[in-house]
């Protein structure tokens, strides 16, 4: 089945350092990927969604100079937190659909901690 | 907001009885999708069904979908203790790649 692979699991950064997340569809391309947010025992918050070779789509209230979204290949996504704070510490996954019938696969996750 | 909401937000069953979650919606979708994430990891898929569709059943999983009410529920017979973990709904609005709305998630836990 398709596997989403998302890099690092965990990160401990401190202010005002960058952060890049890696998100790899391994075995399908995917022209779409999509990132979340996820506060502690809270849903996810959808981002941004990430277009191969344009611009992602970024959602109200999210800042596009802070969460850079790079979409520079099908089965590559990277998310970079610019100048991260403690309020950026949270739980970051990524998304990527291959066949509407199966849903979305989705990365596991990474852990962001901000000091 | 286009977010749905689920009902419980918590739920604690023995082990061998049968759970049942519900998702309600605002608007009109394409589909909608369940969820499973256990703590602190990513998500897993477990059943899509579309707008015209009414019931879907994947193994131990029952999901119903009434679009007349804006309403979806998912029930797991036989629980086990293996099954303790977030369900989250999910709506889809077009056909094709889309972005997902998440409800706000039920925590179920299974007692052996």
């Amino acid at each position: 089945g398709a596997v989403v692979s998302q890099h690092p699991s965990w990160v401990i950064c401190k202010s005002g350092t960058s952060v890049k997340i890696e998100c790899r569809s391994l075995d399908f391309q995917a022209t779409t990927m999509f990132w979340y947010r996820q506060f502690p025992k809270q849903s996810l918050m959808l981002m941004a969604t990430s277009n191969e070779g344009s611009k992602a789509t970024y959602e109200q209230g999210v800042e596009k100079d802070k969460f850079l979204i790079n979409h520079a290949s099908l089965t590559l996504s990277t998310l970079t937190v610019t100048s991260a704070h403690p309020e950026d510490s949270s739980f970051y996954i990524c998304s990527a659909i291959e066949d509407s019938h199966y849903g979305y696969t989705f990365g596991s996750g990474t852990r962001l901690t901000v000091v | 907001s286009q977010q749905g909401e689920e009902d419980p937000q918590a739920l604690s069953i023995q082990e061998g009885e049968n759970a049942t979650m519900n998702c309600s919606y605002k608007t009109s979708i394409n589909n909608l999708q369940w969820y499973r994430q256990n703590s602190g990891r990513g998500l897993v898929h477990l059943i899509l069904i579309r707008s015209n569709e009414r019931e879907k059943h994947s193994g131990r999983l029952r999901v119903t979908l009434d679009t007349s009410k804006k309403s979806s529920s998912l029930l797991i017979t036989a629980s086990r203790a293996a099954d303790t973990a977030s369900y989250f709904c999910a709506t889809g609005f077009q056909t094709g790649a889309n972005n997902l709305f998440f409800g706000t998630g039920t925590r179920l836990t299974v007692i052996p």
